[in-house]
């Protein structure tokens, strides 16, 4: 069973710092991985889907690397906001399913 | 709508009731899937539906957990005579195609609590 895991699981930094937030798993037989995030009482919002060939994805102040024969993945996030402030999920396919396995998520607090 | 739309959005139930929870995803998608968030944890796969199939219910927790898409649309998913442990946020995704190749759009979640 894919097992993914996040470090750190909270973070809290003053606004304008960079974030780098860290996802492992087990299995690197992934089709692709994809990064999430979740406001309190809200559904996901997809952020960055980085495919297995791919090494990194870039959306604005977000930017996602890829490490698949490592098993690893981070997502940094520059100059963070107070509305940067939420839970972020990585979650992988594996190469012959379908189905999303997620990590627990780290909770960031960016602090005005 | 534009997006996935869940209802309801919270729902508490005494422990022994049976609950429906609705799912409606994005027009055309082809993909349905249901997950389960526990407080804290990142969610957990239940089931998937490809059109009105049933392809995967490997992550249903027990048999009074059943799912439903009878027109290959809306989805509904039904809770028997529920326990303290089903309390989690349950969250409906869908997709525009049959495999992985496609990104999956999460609604908002219905939040059950059971009593």
């Amino acid at each position: 069973k894919q097992e993914v895991t996040q470090i750190p699981a909270a973070l809290s930094v003053p606004e304008g710092e960079n974030l780098v937030l860290n996802c492992s798993f087990t299995d690197s037989a992934i089709y692709n991985l994809q990064w999430f995030r979740q406001d309190p009482g809200k559904g996901l919002t997809s952020l960055l889907l980085i495919q297995s060939s791919q090494r990194e994805q870039t959306s604005g102040r977000l930017n996602a690397s890829l490490d698949k024969s490592s098993g690893r993945s981070t997502l940094y996030i520059a100059a963070s906001q107070p509305g940067d402030s939420a839970t972020y999920l990585c979650a992988v396919i594996l190469s012959n399913d379908y189905k999303l396995s997620f990590g627990a998520g780290t909770t960031v607090t960016v602090r005005a | 709508g534009a997006g996935v739309s869940q209802s309801p959005r919270y729902k508490v139930a005494k422990r022994g009731q049976d609950v429906a929870l609705r799912c409606d995803p994005i027009s055309g998608h082809v993909s349905l899937f249901w997950y389960q968030q526990a407080l804290g944890q990142g969610p957990e796969f239940l089931t998937y539906f490809q059109n009105e199939a049933q392809l995967d219910k490997s992550g249903l927790p027990s048999d009074r957990f059943f799912a439903e898409r009878p027109e290959g649309s809306v989805s509904t998913l039904k809770i028997q005579r529920t326990q303290q442990e089903d309390s989690a946020v349950y969250l409906c995704a869908s997709s525009l195609g049959d495999w992985a190749y496609n990104e999956q759009f999460f609604g908002p979640g219905t939040r059950l609590t059971v009593l």
